[in-house]
């Protein structure tokens, strides 16, 4: 079935260090895909997406790209700050299933120290 | 600001009882899912409520069951309470049925099975 593997963490990086957190994901079709982010005591919130192949999401400096040919979706930034720290999910949506059903990875856990 | 509300924000019930759980979806938004958030993975679809009648399903058996008003709040029923059952649940609203692209998240009921 389809699923959505994204690296372990917790991840701490160090103010304007570079960020990357790894997901690969498994599907039939030609899926969505999303990252979401949850701060803490706040639900999770649409960070960027991507519909098809080769397309990049962004969003406040984050970015993703749709590889086709790898089944991934690496998120990147390139100046993390203390207040991206948060849990990062990724997720895909079941095209071929439920309306509404988001396949989500476990989340990374991202601590940046000043 | 997601406006998307819920209740009660913690609970703790013993095994076999039962439980409701509440959400209020952002105004507008004529589309209610749930979502299963075990500790440490990610969330997991339980059902969507579209116009009133369950518009999809994931993998939970029927004691998990759900109801959508007309004001488009939605109320999740939980029975005979298991300690698996233990988790954070999310409300997400989104204003149509056909997409996954526009979900809203509550801050989610953390539920304690004991």
């Amino acid at each position: 079935g389809n699923s959505v593997t994204q690296m372990e963490g917790p991840v701490t990086l160090s103010e304007e260090a570079f960020l990357t957190i790894n997901c690969t994901y498994t599907a039939t079709g030609y899926p969505s895909l999303f990252w979401y982010v949850q701060y803490p005591g706040e639900g999770l919130q649409l960070l960027l997406k991507a519909t098809k192949a080769d397309d990049k999401g962004s969003n406040k400096g984050f970015e993703a790209t749709y590889r086709k040919e790898t089944t991934s979706f690496h998120l990147e930034k390139g100046s993390v700050q203390v207040s991206d720290s948060a849990v990062y999910f990724c997720a895909l949506s079941d095209g071929t299933g439920s309306q509404g059903n988001l396949i989500f990875g476990k989340g990374t856990k991202l601590s940046v120290k000043p | 600001e997601t406006g998307v509300t819920q209740s009660p924000t913690h609970l703790i019930k013993t095994r076999g009882q039962q439980v409701t759980l509440r959400c209020s979806s952002q105004s507008g938004h004529n589309t209610v899912s749930w979502y299963q958030q075990a500790l440490g993975q990610g969330p997991q679809f339980i059902f969507q409520y579209y116009r009133e009648e369950e518009n999809g399903r994931g993998n939970f058996p029927p004691r998990f069951s759900g109801l959508q008003f007309p004001n488009y709040s939605s109320e999740l029923n939980v029975n005979a309470l298991e300690l698996d059952d233990s988790a954070l649940y999310l409300c997400a609203s989104s204003p149509v049925a056909e997409t996954n692209e526009k979900l809203f998240f509550g801050s989610g009921t953390q539920l304690s099975v004991l």
